[in-house]
């Protein structure tokens, strides 16, 4: 089975500084990994996921991610973070085979100071 | 699409009463997926449903928590009696399938049982 860690449960940047997030998964075969975002109020949302090729992946609100497979991580990155970056963050684990859900981890919480 | 679509947003009730949270999900989508957050349990996956059956319910705290899904585009989660100890988030997801896909969120149920 698959597992996730966030090594970080807070973590505090200044705006306009750069940011990067932890994630480590534990799984045997090449897994999809993905970063939600979770403001206050909000459900979560997808910013960005990798099942293959290109191991830096893109997402939404100028959010990257890079698979290491030989670190096991997908870590999430933002050159410049901005107030509205501050949130909950959660990596996610998939499956290739077989049908079992996404595990998540239990989230990174970002504050953001001026 | 509107996506995933909760009702009630908030929703207050007293120890012992019944508790129905509803969910709609986006049209194409044959899995759903109930989770409850708490600060101190993070994300818990409660049940999914793929295709309107139940696949996995072995999150399901207790008896007094029934999942039911009787149509493509509706989902009901039901708590009764409800306890204090119930009072979450409750956030219902869906997706076109499982893996790759990830999934889209609601914005949740906030319950509060006094």
């Amino acid at each position: 089975a698959q597992s996730v860690t966030q090594p970080d449960i807070h973590i505090t940047v200044s705006e306009g500084a750069s940011l990067e997030l932890r994630c480590n998964y534990s799984y045997g075969a090449t897994p999809y990994l993905f970063w939600y975002v979770q403001s206050p109020g909000q459900g979560l949302q997808l910013l960005l996921k990798y099942f293959s090729g290109d191991t830096l992946v893109q997402g939404i609100k100028g959010f990257e991610a890079e698979f290491k497979r030989s670190q096991s991580s997908f870590n999430l990155r933002k050159p410049s973070v901005h107030w509205s970056d501050a949130a909950e963050y959660f990596c996610a684990v998939g499956a290739w085979s077989g049908n079992t859900p996404l595990v998540f981890g239990k989230g990174t919480r970002l504050s953001v100071i001026a | 699409d509107a996506g995933v679509i909760q009702s009630p947003r908030h929703e207050v009730t007293e120890m012992g009463q019944e508790v129905t949270l509803r969910c709609k999900p986006i049209s194409g989508h044959d899995y759903l997926f109930w989770y409850r957050q708490t600060m101190m349990r993070g994300l818990e996956l409660l049940i999914y449903f793929n295709n309107n059956v139940p696949i996995d319910d072995s999150g399901m705290p207790e008896d007094r928590f029934s999942a039911k899904m009787p149509n493509a585009s509706f989902s009901t989660l039901k708590i009764q009696p409800s306890e204090p100890r119930d009072s979450a988030v409750y956030f219902c997801a869906s997706s076109e399938g499982q893996g790759i896909y990830g999934y889209t969120f609601g914005s949740g149920t906030r319950l509060t049982v006094v």
